[in-house]
């Protein structure tokens, strides 16, 4: 399975936007690039997902570099409710999430 | 709110006993996945079940074993219990196993193995 490398935490100040970078070097032309994040005792929650384009939602967005070795998750105004663990993954043939050790997002008031 | 429900949400086992945990997946959801996830760890895919049969499996010895059943529902059943057993266990469904089906989790299982 294709691997993904994050930073093991990282800092914001709340209202100022936020970019999460992930690299994944070995990544195959099928696969998707999934976020999820998780606060304490709960279970991951979706974020958002794509596989060559750009993608934006209410939550984030989700910028993928041209030739998807990386791709950077932005939350454009952080909250402290965006304090969590940010997981990026990649999914292959039937879909199934190989979790490394994510990015825990700490935000200061 | 993700739609998948999870049961019991906590619990605690001896070693050596057997447990089962279970899982209703979103509402259409064919394809359930279980993961588990350590203290201080990520989750780690233990298997996935697509329309009543096992798809994929991860690297668990097979005492985790579990079941699909017709409405798509499912079960995860640890035999043996081992103290590292004790994690969370985390149910997931997506539409199919089609990559880049939104995959929905649960808010897992706690066992707790003493």
């Amino acid at each position: 399975d294709a691997k993904t490398t994050q930073p093991n935490s990282m800092e914001s100040n709340e209202e100022e936007p936020v970019h999460l970078p992930c690299n994944h070097s070995t990544i195959s032309g099928t696969d998707y690039i999934h976020w999820y994040r998780q606060l304490p005792s709960q279970g991951p929650e979706y974020v958002i997902h794509g596989l060559t384009s750009n993608v934006n939602n209410r939550m984030a967005s989700l910028a993928i570099a041209e030739d998807r070795k990386s791709s950077t998750l932005i939350l454009h105004r952080a909250t402290l409710r965006d304090a969590a663990v940010y997981y990026c993954i990649l999914s292959g043939a039937g879909n199934m999430l190989t979790f490394g050790g994510g990015t825990r997002l700490m935000v200061k008031p | 709110e993700t739609g998948v429900t999870q049961s019991p949400t906590h619990l605690i086992k001896t070693r050596g006993q057997q447990v089962t945990l279970r899982c209703s997946s979103q509402s259409g959801h064919n394809t359930v996945s279980w993961y588990q996830q350590a203290l201080g760890q990520g989750p780690q895919f233990i298997f996935q079940y697509y329309r009543e049969e096992e798809n994929g499996r991860g690297n668990f010895p097979p005492r985790f074993s579990g079941l699909q059943f017709p409405n798509y529902s499912s079960e995860l059943n640890v035999n043996a219990l081992e103290l590292d057993d004790s994690a969370l266990y985390l149910c997931a469904s997506s539409w199919d196993r089609t990559s880049g089906n939104t995959i929905y989790f649960g808010e897992g299982s706690w066992l707790t193995v003493v």
